[in-house]
């Protein structure tokens, strides 16, 4: 299957620095790629979809001005948490998926973020 | 109401065991249906899709109802390896752009 990568796999910052997270499409053109927020016991949240060369479009409750979304090639989209708080410490997963909505969406291997 | 809501789990069988996971939907307009697992610490994988007619991989078997928008999986013969949280998910290709909505998992622990 198609390979998506991240970048760091784990990252601790303090409080009230930002935290850069990249995600990689490897072998495939991303079209649109996802970024979710997975909480401890707690199932993945869509934070925001980011389509190549447009602006990403947010989740209800998720802040556009803390959470930057930029999905300027194929095959790159970043995720940076602007002013890191301890309750943004969890685990960040990106996928990505080609140019059809019915295909199948590959999933990074994660960001576990720790803000102290 | 949650989308997609599952049993609460954890779940906690024996080797060899069978086990069923079930899953119901809110969005009627849901169109694709997927079963995911997720270990510790790691991704979501790709189990196996869900159709109308029901699908079996192996030791796994999933069923879908339109009708009622319950999906279920059920693993026979489970393994130690089986352990680890299953998540339901579902997708609309009309009126939410393709995104997959998760459920909120059933952990699964086999044990010896």
């Amino acid at each position: 299957g198609a390979v998506v990568s991240q970048h760091p796999s784990r990252v601790i910052c303090k409080s009230g620095t930002s935290v850069k997270i990249e995600c990689r499409s490897l072998d495939f053109q991303a079209t649109t790629m996802f970024w979710y927020r997975q909480f401890p016991k707690q199932s993945l949240m869509l934070m925001a979809t980011s389509n190549e060369g447009s602006k990403a479009t947010y989740e209800q409750g998720v802040e556009k001005d803390k959470f930057l979304i930029n999905h300027a090639s194929l095959t790159l989209s970043t995720l940076t948490v602007t002013s890191a708080h301890p309750e943004d410490s969890s685990f960040y997963i990106c996928s990505a998926r080609g140019e059809r909505a019915a295909t199948e969406q590959y999933f990074g291997p994660g960001t576990r973020l720790t803000v102290t | 109401r949650k989308e997609v809501e599952q049993d609460p789990g954890p779940f906690n069988v024996p080797e060899g065991a069978t086990v069923a996971f079930n899953c119901t939907y809110s969005n009627s307009a849901s169109q694709s249906f997927f079963w995911y697992r997720q270990d510790c610490r790691k991704e979501p994988k790709l189990l196996m899709s869900v159709y109308s007619s029901g699908n079996e991989d192996g030791r796994f078997t999933a069923q879908l109802n339109r009708a009622s928008q319950y999906i279920s999986l059920l693993i026979r013969d489970s393994k130690l390896s089986d352990s680890a949280t299953y998540l339901c998910v579902v997708r609309s290709l009309y009126n939410q752009g393709g995104k997959l909505i998760f459920g909120q998992g059933t952990e699964l622990s086999v044990k010896p």
